[in-house]
């Protein structure tokens, strides 16, 4: 069985603070697919990134980078320099690739990041 | 424009009453998904399905049915809906394969009630 562990329920930063979301996962499978998704105050849920477990490059897109680990089954999320619209709910999911459960996901429970001016 | 629509995004309902919430998609996506989100819950994957004709069940798919007779189309069908399936419903698609910086797209959600 797949899970996913988002251990930080709650982050509170100020403004320009740079802040890491932690994302252990577990699952049996050799080849699976890693997300960040972004959930706004305002409700809908924005894709981040999806990254293949063969792919252990780590990713950086403006202000985010994204550390993947699978030695340590951790998939971790960096905000450099925050700011107060990044404050929303992340969540980090997993899922699996090519075997008959392709396609499907579990996600972690969430970590709420709020961003003080 | 590359979007999701679901429809309705609110309703409100009594138990009992069958439904359906489509969602379509515009970019020739092979994956569909559904996800309900409940407080303290999280996200639950309902349904999803892999191509045409291929659908798959999620972590939570009693009390849902899902076809996909078209590639665009991923409709959630609640035949006898329940007061417990009163929550939040995202509808997401992408491509199966493809590098990490292909984008999942999500629908804008639609909140339903079950009275």
């Amino acid at each position: 069985a797949q899970k996913v562990t988002q251990a930080q329920t709650e982050i509170s930063v100020v403004e320009k603070e740079d802040v890491t979301l932690d994302c252990v996962y577990e699952t049996r499978d050799t080849t699976y697919y890693l997300f960040w998704y972004k959930q706004p105050p305002s409700g809908e849920l924005v894709f981040l990134i999806r990254r293949n477990s063969f792919d252990e490059q780590n990713e950086i897109s403006g202000r985010y980078s994204w550390n993947f680990q699978k030695s340590t089954s951790s998939f971790n999320f960096t905000i450099t320099a925050s700011q107060v619209v990044d404050s929303a709910v992340y969540f980090c999911a997993l899922s699996e690739a090519y075997n008959t459960n392709a396609g499907k996901s579990t996600f972690g429970d969430g970590t709420t990041l709020t961003v003080k001016p | 424009e590359a979007q999701v629509t679901q429809n309705p995004r609110y309703l409100i309902t009594v138990t009992g009453k069958k439904l359906t919430v489509t969602c379509s998609q515009n970019m020739n996506h092979e994956y569909m998904s559904w996800y309900r989100q409940d407080p303290g819950l999280g996200l639950r994957q309902i349904y999803y399905s892999m191509n045409v004709e291929a659908t798959d069940k999620g972590d939570v798919p009693e009390g849902y049915k899902v076809s996909r007779k078209e590639k665009r189309n991923f409709p959630l069908i609640l035949e006898s809906p329940s007061p417990n399936q009163t929550s939040l419903y995202f509808c997401a698609s992408s491509f199966l394969a493809g590098t990490s910086t292909d984008t999942q797209y999500f629908g804008p959600g639609t909140r339903l009630t079950v009275l």
